[in-house]
């Protein structure tokens, strides 16, 4: 069984549109983490969910909005797509406490066209 | 954040020990040092994590100064499944476990056969 799975694994989509990417975890982790990847390689930290509540929003424009149904849910909508949104999104999960690992999903490629 | 440098890249060949390097020469009293790395293709893993005293699990060694403003992770007898990008992360034990992971640049490793 995958412990963080993401869907959809690409997703291919037009400047404008809206798209979403879900997250699940079945490790019964009660934290939860958005991640992007760059062209560049670069990983940066979107969100974060503990328990279900928002704990970090870095500087992320307002088209993005996640949602934490539950605890083992961390879906990431995106409104009107731009160009620079293309990126590999993962999402992780901890529990949380000092020093547990963060558990990562394979990710999900973005292509904007 | 406190920061951590790494080599952008080295070389090791199949079945061969591999030591790969961190400075965090601005590492606090309750930094834990983490190392995560990424295969391709997939998101980051948890690898090994230490404060002092060396570190050893099943995947790797952790060695840390005893200044601790460096450590080396080690892999004992590399594979070509270890051909990853690695990361030295230093996370705060007084934030609680659910804060972000800050990753640099990494090294790439490269394993021959």
């Amino acid at each position: 069984d995958t412990a963080v799975s993401q869907t959809p694994k690409y997703l291919v989509t037009q400047m404008g549109n809206d798209k979403s990417i879900k997250c699940e975890q079945n490790l019964g982790h009660d934290t939860m983490y958005w991640y992007k990847q760059d062209s560049k390689k670069f990983l940066k930290i979107m969100f974060s969910y503990n328990n279900k509540e928002l704990i970090i929003n870095e500087t992320v424009p307002n088209r993005f909005s996640p949602k934490s149904p539950d605890k083992a849910h961390l879906n990431l909508h995106i409104n009107s797509l731009e160009l620079g949104d293309s990126a590999v999104y993962f999402c992780a999960s901890s529990q949380g406490k000092a020093n547990q690992p963060q558990h990562f999903g394979d990710g999900t490629r973005l292509s904007i066209l | 954040d406190a920061k951590t440098t790494q080599p952008n890249s080295m070389e090791s060949n199949e079945e061969e020990p591999v030591h790969l390097p961190c400075n965090h020469s601005t590492i606090s009293g309750t930094d834990y040092i983490h190392w995560y790395r990424q295969l391709p293709s997939q998101g980051p893993e948890y690898v090994i994590h230490g404060l002092t005293s060396n570190v050893n699990n099943r995947m790797a060694s952790l060695a840390i100064a005893e200044d601790r403003k460096s450590s080396t992770l080690i892999l004992h007898r590399a594979t070509l499944r270890d051909a990853a990008v690695y990361y030295c992360i230093l996370r705060d034990a007084t934030q609680g476990g659910s804060e972000k992971l800050v990753f640099g640049k990494g090294t790439k490793l490269t394993v021959n056969p």
